[in-house]
């Protein structure tokens, strides 16, 4: 399978800041994911990246907080934007090599901080 | 909305025993089902999946069975080893929409 990767791998942020998580894969793919995994918990999904349209956030996310970019397919980037203590998690970049959301591979990961 | 409950939470088992992890799911429309295994401080992995047109997928000493009727499939580890340590993560969707992630089963191997 593909590879991903993430930067930055962690980051210690001031409240009311934000922060922009960059995702390369090493091949195209059709549709990225962004997920967030809080400490000890499971993987949420906060959108569905596609090229040349918009994100889809799930519920609970929207755009404002979470912006993202999909210039290309091999590249995206979030934007987690003027964060607070709350935002501290890991937020991790998926795709899949088959077009949907089957057999995903994971980035490694930015595990952020909000002070 | 898709909803998907695994158990247990966390698991010890004695190196060289099975180790079972169940998951139900609430979408009888779904008909993707992966596995995925975090080590500690690591991204996740698929180790495993499985379609709904079939009934179990074996691959060495991992295997998946599902159960439509009832809406559960399992994780099935055999000859369990200290490396099998790890959480792992049931996932159901429907083909081409979101995966849908279980909370986790933290698996401990004791040598």
């Amino acid at each position: 399978s593909a590879v991903i990767s993430q930067k930055p791998s962690r980051d210690i942020c001031q409240r009311g800041t934000s922060l922009t998580i960059q995702c390369q894969v090493d091949s195209q793919v059709t549709m990225m994911f962004w997920y967030r995994q809080q400490p000890g918990q499971s993987l949420t999904l906060i959108a569905t990246a596609n090229q040349g349209s918009e994100a889809t956030y799930e519920s609970g996310f929207v755009i404002d907080k979470f912006p993202i970019s999909r210039p290309n397919l091999t590249f995206s980037t979030l934007t987690v934007s003027n964060m607070s203590p709350e935002d501290s998690s890991i937020y991790l970049c998926s795709a899949s090599d088959r077009g949907t959301n089957e057999k995903l591979f994971f980035g490694s990961g930015t595990q952020l901080s909000v002070l | 909305g898709e909803n998907v409950e695994q158990h247990p939470s966390t698991l010890s088992v004695q190196e060289g025993d099975s180790a079972v992890i169940k998951c139900t799911y609430s979408d009888s429309a779904s008909n993707y089902f992966p596995w995925y295994k975090q080590e500690l401080g690591k991204r996740p992995q698929l180790i495993i999946d499985i379609r709904s047109n079939v009934g179990e997928k074996k691959d060495q000493r991992i295997a998946v069975t599902l159960n439509k009727t009832a809406k559960h499939f399992s994780l099935h580890i055999t000859e369990t080893q200290p490396e099998d340590s790890a959480v792992y993560f049931c996932a159901a969707s429907i083909y081409g929409n979101k995966l849908v992630f279980g909370a986790g089963t933290i698996l401990r191997v004791k040598s």
